[in-house]
């Protein structure tokens, strides 16, 4: 079965500074990752997701995310904070092992990412 | 364009009640699922659907019933709600690709209190 984990529940990290917020995963098959953004008393919104091959993915409002096959990881980053990147962060895996099992899609508990002025 | 809409928004029930929360989409995604959001454990899978007519287990599958009667609507039933069921739901829907990495449209979720 796959499993996620992002180890951090809160990142705090000055405006105009890199950011990173860890994920680790475990599947059967091949990975299929994908992070999301939660605004306050919202659905939670895509930002980006592995594409097989590129090992550095970029997605939406600046972020980009590194895959590292060999530790099992999917971190997120943006080199550059703004305070209105300020919100709850989920990494979701999903398996690539067959049709059935592929389409449960798995996600982390979250990491508040909090960027002050 | 309305996406993934759920309701009601928000739900106050009374132990042993049941109720219906409803979910539509109008993106014609074959992949429908529902999620609990609880603090500090994340997202957790209730059930899932890849198609009309075929639903399945998620991680906590218990207390809930879905079917999956048209491609746009994917209701989640509670039987007989317990106070552990109080939680944040949301529906989520994405497209069926061979490659499996579309991505799930979210609704707004449903605020369930059990008392």
């Amino acid at each position: 079965a796959q499993s996620v984990a992002q180890p951090e529940d809160q990142v705090n990290v000055a405006e105009g500074n890199p950011l990173t917020v860890k994920c680790t995963y475990s599947v059967s098959g091949n990975p299929y990752l994908f992070w999301y953004v939660q605004y306050p008393n919202r659905g939670l919104q895509f930002l980006l997701k592995y594409i097989t091959g590129d090992n550095l993915v970029k997605g939406s409002y600046g972020f980009e995310a590194e895959f590292n096959k060999s530790q099992t990881s999917f971190h997120l980053k943006k080199p550059s904070a703004l305070v209105s990147d300020s919100a709850l962060y989920f990494c979701a895996v999903r398996d690539g092992l067959g049709y059935s099992s592929a389409s449960k899609i798995i996600f982390g508990s979250g990491t508040r990412l909090s960027i002050r002025p | 364009n309305a996406g993934v809409t759920q309701t009601p928004k928000f739900q106050v029930l009374k132990t042993g009640q049941s109720m219906t929360l409803q979910c539509a989409q109008d993106m014609n995604h074959e992949y429908m699922s529902w999620y609990r959001q609880d603090p500090g454990m994340g997202l957790r899978l209730i059930h899932y659907s890849v198609g009309a007519g075929i639903t399945d287990q998620g991680e906590v599958p218990n207390g809930y019933n879905v079917s999956r009667s048209t491609t746009e609507d994917f209701p989640l039933r509670l039987l007989s709600a317990a106070p552990s069921q109080t939680s944040v739901y949301f529906c989520a829907s994405s497209t069926r690709e061979s490659s499996y990495n579309s991505p799930l449209h979210f609704g707004n979720g449903t605020r369930l209190t059990v008392t």
